[in-house]
């Protein structure tokens, strides 16, 4: 699976957009952009996913450059409970057991009051 | 939170015992995963389940078993803890035919 790179960190002011880049250079054909993120303690949550065009559901919205080398994950009004570490990850659908994803360190969202 | 639960939620155990991470759920899915969470490491996964009684082994599988003998429910042990398996434990299942995973609220074991 292709590798993909974030900022270490990004602060956002509560109730603007948070704009999350991700690289993806390497990026083929069949693999999809997938977004989760991880709340202080608790176990990784998945945001969304896409595999060329952009995706939106009640969490947030994913955009895709056209060739697909990167992503941007919007959350379009941050509230303080989406401080979190947010992870991109590349990973073709395996359809089964096989799937392995790879969480990097992500990019620590910040938003402040 | 896709009917998961993990038990126990916190444990202390002394270096050379055994010790069992339960993974209950309760939607039926069929692929269930146990990862491990480290400063520095990120989530790497341990071992994962296709179905009852098929298991294969992850990234970091050294140290660890597991053991599915009813689809609900998905048990990691140590059995015999050292102090490099104090972590966080994170147990997942995979909805649907995509990688869509959703976790667990996690265990956290420290080994001395």
């Amino acid at each position: 699976d292709a590798k993909t790179t974030q900022p270490t960190s990004m602060d956002c002011a509560e109730g603007r957009a948070a704009n999350l880049p991700c690289n993806h250079s390497t990026i083929s054909g069949n693999e999809y952009v997938y977004w989760y993120r991880q709340i202080h303690s608790q176990g990784p949550q998945y945001i969304i996913h896409g595999l060329k065009n952009n995706e939106t559901n009640e969490m947030a919205s994913l955009i895709i450059t056209e060739d697909r080398k990167s992503s941007t994950l919007i959350l379009p009004h941050a509230t303080l409970r989406d401080t979190a570490v947010y992870y991109c990850i590349v990973s073709r659908n395996y359809g089964g057991s096989q799937g392995n994803l790879i969480f990097g360190k992500g990019t620590k969202l910040s938003v402040k009051p | 939170d896709a009917g998961i639960t993990q038990s126990p939620r916190h444990k202390v155990t002394e270096t050379g015992t055994p010790v069992t991470l339960r993974c209950h759920q309760t939607e039926n899915h069929r692929y269930m995963y146990w990862y491990r969470q480290d400063p520095g490491h990120g989530l790497r996964l341990i071992h994962y389940s296709y179905g009852v009684k098929d298991t294969d082994k992850g990234e970091v599988s050294d140290g660890y078993s597991v053991s599915r003998s009813k689809t609900e429910d998905f048990l990691l042990t140590l059995e015999s803890a050292t102090s490099s398996q104090t972590s966080v434990y994170f147990c997942a299942i995979k909805s649907g035919a995509n990688e869509k995973l959703f976790f667990g609220s996690g265990t956290q074991l420290s080994v001395l």
